[in-house]
């Protein structure tokens, strides 16, 4: 089993240009979640998705909307994008309801210019 | 809301010696604790968690924690460091009160190993 995978590793955009990020878990895990890491910030919750087709705001979600169309991928994207949102973007997933626990991809880095 | 304070942004410490990273919780139930750990460029890898029982939790790598109710306390611990152990730390809270909430991290903890 491959886990959490995320897609691209990296990026960079110039402000305003749109991009996609994609999260695709093999585990038949019920929830996904997106977060952001910023120096000193830990981690934020940007949305996340309880199920296939679903999808809920987290802490920090302006600029962000995300898609659940197939229950193993999770989208985050980026419409207009701003310096703002240079970040490590880090997926998880979460099997179901009574299961805490969170398996975390291993991020994006992207810097916005 | 639940919050987590890591009270020690850099810690340095000497290889072989003992360490312990604080973590401080805010929930006003039972908490789902966890200590996560990322190394340079690296995803986040579980070192251990708490959901009940035992309140000296072992995890891997060595490392330990203990669950303190009446200080709200979850700190990590290890007997001595290895120069492999230096990352950055992060303590996270964890509960079912909608069913599908995220976990809410610390700021995190940079660890140095002095030789």
């Amino acid at each position: 089993n491959a886990g959490v995978t995320q897609t691209p590793k990296f990026r960079v955009l110039k402000t305003g240009q749109s991009m996609t990020l994609l999260c695709a878990q093999d585990m038949n895990h019920e929830y996904m979640y997106w977060y952001r890491q910023d120096p000193g910030m830990g981690l934020r919750l940007i949305h996340y998705s309880v199920g296939e087709g679903t999808t809920a705001k987290g802490e920090v979600p302006d600029g962000y909307n995300v898609s659940r169309l197939k229950k193993q991928n999770f989208l985050l994207g980026l419409e207009s994008a701003a310096p703002s949102q240079t970040s490590v973007y880090f997926c998880a997933s979460r099997r179901d309801r009574v299961s805490i626990e969170q398996f975390f991809g291993p991020g994006t880095r992207l810097t916005v210019l | 809301a639940q919050s987590v304070t890591q009270p020690d942004i850099h810690i340095t410490v000497s290889e072989g010696a003992s360490l312990e990273l604080r973590c401080n919780y805010s929930y006003g139930a039972t908490p789902y604790l966890f200590w996560y750990v990322q190394s340079p460029g690296q995803g986040l890898q579980l070192l251990l968690k708490y959901f009940s029982g035992d309140t000296l939790v072992q995890g891997i790598k060595g490392f330990e924690a203990e669950f303190k109710r009446s200080q709200s306390s979850f700190n990590l611990r290890k007997p001595s460091v290895h120069w492999s152990d230096a990352a950055e730390y992060f303590c996270a809270v964890g509960a079912i009160r909608g069913g599908a909430d995220g976990l809410t991290f610390g700021k995190g903890t940079h660890l140095i190993i002095q030789p």
